[in-house]
């Protein structure tokens, strides 16, 4: 079956400018996160959403960043007057209901670079 | 607050050699705990997890016991390929603070024939 998908799988952007990551999760899966993987670091939280609502956003950076999930699907990462310090790889996840047990299946992830 | 710890790589192995990666854990509840693995071009992938005191998660020669009274959770398997080179990374899921996986930093292992 389909996994968890992300779009665009690279992304290169100048400074100050606006990018959109997008995240398909697993169907019926209710439970989604984002993820930001620096080079030869593990992945850091950023956010969780349990169905349309963002239930734990405490990952977040700052105002710059911002994520929805209007439909309860996909999802969509967003980041303001992008700065080089963004440049990462950004990982979508999804479980079936969200529970601290449960298998997280990640997607392959979004590149992206800020020049 | 939540955090893991595990051993800094990279880690050289040869072909069937027995290999063990360290990871403990601290956490305010009664957390799950994983280990994730990518491979080199590959996104992160589930090895195995446990989800209480005293579980056995295996998976593809892999082992890693839960043990509460060293809050460790190291990743063990007896005979190592070449196509276990990966990034290997400990992570865990505290639902007391949320149920996002906090991770490791990674450690690398290459596996020489």
């Amino acid at each position: 079956g389909a996994g968890v998908s992300q779009t665009p799988s690279n992304k290169v952007t100048e400074k100050g400018k606006y990018v959109e990551l997008r995240c398909d999760p697993i169907s019926g899966h209710t439970a989604l996160y984002w993820y930001r993987q620096s080079l030869g670091q593990g992945p850091e939280f950023l956010i969780y959403f349990q169905g349309t609502g963002a239930a734990d956003d405490s990952g977040l950076p700052n105002d710059r960043f911002f994520a929805v999930r209007p439909e309860g699907s996909v999802s969509t990462l967003k980041i303001q007057r992008t700065e080089r310090g963004d440049s990462a790889v950004y990982l979508c996840a999804s479980s079936f209901g969200g529970g601290s047990e449960e298998t997280q299946y990640f997607g392959p992830g979004t590149r992206l670079l800020v020049l | 607050g939540n955090s893991v710890t595990q051993m800094e790589g990279p880690v050289t192995l040869s072909e069937e050699a027995f290999l063990t990666i360290n990871c403990t854990y601290t956490a305010t509840g009664y957390p799950s705990l994983f280990w994730y693995v990518q491979y080199p071009g590959e996104g992160l992938q589930l090895l195995l997890k446990a989800t209480k005191a005293d579980d056995k998660g295996s998976n593809k020669g892999f082992e890693a016991t839960y043990r509460k009274e060293t809050t460790s959770f190291h990743l063990e398997k007896g005979s190592v390929q070449v196509s276990d080179s990966a990034v290997y990374f400990c992570a865990l899921s505290d639902h007391q603070a949320g149920t996002a996986l906090i991770f490791g930093k990674g450690t690398t292992l290459s596996v020489s024939s």
